[in-house]
């Protein structure tokens, strides 16, 4: 199976400030078709998870645009420019390349 | 607008059954992938399955491999997960979810309880 790794596991942050959280694929999520499978999603408490990033970069519909997808190869990087206090919650990455398909373990996200 | 309604969890005994229900509105259900994805108290994601649009290819992960089985009713717009030999550590709310490799749309989930 393709572990997923997050770090940091845990993220406090001040308000307006940014934030950056890892995922790091013990196999490329890059795919024959040139796609890359490799998904954000966030997850408020008491609420099911919703996508946020797709294919690395791709803010989904309605997501603002303090959030942003990077990486290639096995290593990529969610960032958030200016922390708001709706960010709370827990981030996690997915990877769809492979069944079955893993999340990471997930990055809890806290205000200050 | 697309919805998606899980119903069906409960608490079970251990090596119980049940099945759970996906109920989905807003799209034309026959044209997409669905998954089951779960989360045990406390704990992070688990994708569980999913199946193709036409019912034809189902994948799962290993863990529930020979105990659950996906289907789904494209004339009724169900999805479906029946679940036997249930474990203590099936215990999970379970999510239901739409597409194939992105994951846009998710249910509110529901919980199965395996306990004696």
């Amino acid at each position: 199976d393709v572990v997923m790794t997050q770090t940091p596991l845990s993220l406090s942050v001040t308000p307006g400030q940014p934030a950056s959280i890892s995922c790091r694929s013990s196999q490329s999520p890059l795919h024959s078709d040139g796609r890359t499978y490799l998904d954000w999603y966030m997850q408020k408490p008491g609420q099911p998870p919703q996508l946020l990033i797709y294919e690395v970069s791709n803010r989904f519909s309605g997501v603002p645009d303090r959030f942003s997808g990077s990486g290639s190869g096995t290593d990529f990087t969610l960032k958030i420019s200016r922390v708001e206090a709706e960010d709370v919650g827990v981030y996690y990455c997915l990877q769809t390349i492979q069944v079955p398909w893993t999340f990471g373990q997930g990055t809890k996200v806290e205000i200050k | 607008e697309v919805e998606l309604v899980e119903s069906g969890g409960d608490l079970v005994q251990p090596g119980g059954s049940l099945r759970l229900s996906c109920a989905a509105s807003g799209f034309t259900f026959s044209n997409y992938w669905m998954n089951w994805i779960r989360q045990a108290p406390g704990k992070g994601l688990e994708w569980v399955a999913h199946i193709k649009p036409d019912g034809s290819e189902k994948n799962y992960v290993d863990s529930v491999k020979g105990r659950f089985t996906i289907s789904r009713d494209n004339a009724k717009s169900f999805l479906y997960l029946q679940m036997n030999s249930l474990r203590a550590e099936d215990t999970a709310v379970y999510y239901c979810a739409r597409d194939g490799r992105i994951l846009p749309y998710w249910g509110q989930g529901t919980l199965v309880t395996v306990s004696s």
